[in-house]
Formats: C-alpha cells, sequence, structure tokens
C-alpha cells in the first residue's frame, strides 16, 4: 500500500523555467510533509518542509504548497538551475519522528 | 562535523554469510535510523533507535538486528544474507529537538550473490 505516491518518475525542464514536482497521499493522519533531494552516490538532503496546518511554505527558489482537500503536494522550484538536477522525495509524517513514509522520487533534469 | 558516515561503501555478499554494516554520526543526535532503498522504490524503514541502549523495529526488519551502545554508532547486522537483501542502505540520524528532519549518510550499496 504506497501512502505517498509520485507518479512521474522523471520531468525535463528548461534552465530558467519553473519546476514542479507532486506528491498525492492517502493517509489523512499525515501531520508534516517533506521534501528531500538526493544526488548520486549520496543520501538524500532535506530541502523544505510544511506543517499540515499550514498551505505553503516558501524557502528562497523552493515553494511547497499542501491542499489537504486534494491529499496533495507540489514542490515549486523557480528559477530552475542545472545544479538542482537531482531525485526528489517527498516524504510524509504520521504520529512521531520514525513513521516517515517516503515516496519513490522524481529525477529532475535542468537542461541548460 | 563530518556528519554521518558509513562504512564500507559497497560490498558483495554470498548468500548465507553475514556482515555489519557501520553507521556513526558525530553531532550527538539522540534519534538514530536505519533504511532501505530498492530500486525504483522509495526509502523504507528497518530499524530505529531514540538513545543509546534502546531500539526498535520498523517497516522492514525481518534479516536485520541492531545495536546502540553509544550514541555515535548504531551499526546494522545481516547474519544470514539473502538475494532480497540486495539494496542501497542509509543511515539517517537526528537531534531532539529537530524531530522533522533526518541527516543522512552517503550509504551502503549491497550485493548479496
Amino acid at each position: 500500500d504506497q501512502q505517498v505516491k509520485q507518479n512521474s518518475p522523471s520531468l525535463s525542464v528548461q534552465e530558467g523555467r519553473i519546476s514542479i514536482l507532486n506528491c498525492d497521499y492517502t493517509n489523512s493522519m499525515f501531520d508534516y510533509f517533506l521534501w528531500y533531494k538526493k544526488y548520486p552516490a549520496e543520501g538524500p538532503t532535506f530541502l523544505i518542509s510544511i506543517s499540515s496546518i499550514k498551505d505553503k511554505n516558501e524557502d528562497g527558489r523552493f515553494t511547497v504548497f499542501l491542499n489537504k482537500s486534494a491529499k496533495h503536494l507540489s514542490l515549486h522550484i523557480v528559477p530552475s538551475q542545472p545544479g538542482d538536477s537531482a531525485v526528489y522525495f517527498c516524504a510524509a509524517r504520521s504520529g512521531g519522528y520514525q513513521k516517515v513514509t517516503f515516496g519513490t522520487g522524481t529525477k529532475l533534469q535542468v537542461i541548460p | 562535523n563530518a556528519g554521518v558516515t558509513q562504512t564500507p561503501k559497497f560490498r558483495i555478499l554470498k548468500i548465507g554469510q553475514s556482515m555489519t554494516l557501520q553507521c556513526a554520526q558525530d553531532m550527538n543526535h539522540n534519534y538514530m535510523y536505519w533504511y532501505r532503498q530498492d530500486p525504483g522504490m522509495g526509502l523504507k524503514l528497518i530499524y530505529y533507535s531514540v538513545g543509546a541502549g534502546i531500539t526498535d523495529k520498523g517497516e522492514v526488519p525481518n534479516g536485520y538486528n541492531v545495536s546502540r551502545s553509544t550514541t555515535e554508532d548504531f551499526p546494522l547486522r545481516l547474519e544470514l544474507a539473502a538475494p532480497s537483501q540486495t539494496s542501497v542502505y542509509f543511515c539517517a540520524s537526528n537531534p531532539l529537538a529537530d524531530q522533522e528532519t533526518q541527516y543522512f549518510g552517503p550509504g551502503t550499496r549491497l550485493l548479496v550473490l
């Protein structure tokens, strides 16, 4: 049972344009959502998060939007840069720190 | 700070062999975790620890064991390696004051043949 779904395995975007990565979830008990970025041969690194009581959180070029009624969140990167090329994991937490569920990841390629 | 370190980076095991994946962090974090990532899949939690001497099972603990004798170290033991344990293993940690974000090591790639 995939509680956190990233239906797009890959995405290509031109440098300078907006990248939109999507994530859907099924568990209404999730109270915190996170995005991690992963480069090849490295571990994931935390990028941005959002609490379930908010609908938007912004950090520089990165913005996460949460639509609770649709059980959907998205990560916007504006403007996209070649260094943003990586795999992005959506993750969700319920009931405590250890109960973090990860999506399968979306590989973003930013074309110069 | 070195952050979270993992050794080895890559290992090939024969079926039935055993090995220990090492994980250490120098950030004095209370919480530590072991995940595995299979191709095309998300990270699955194997075991976690809330502090020295305290460990608990995650989503996929079968075939693995852990110990946490110190705050810094959290080794993962495979007793009888099976092909299904071929995966990339990530160790992670976070402090008590920041329970939302986890700091990951670079991973150990394990191939069981």
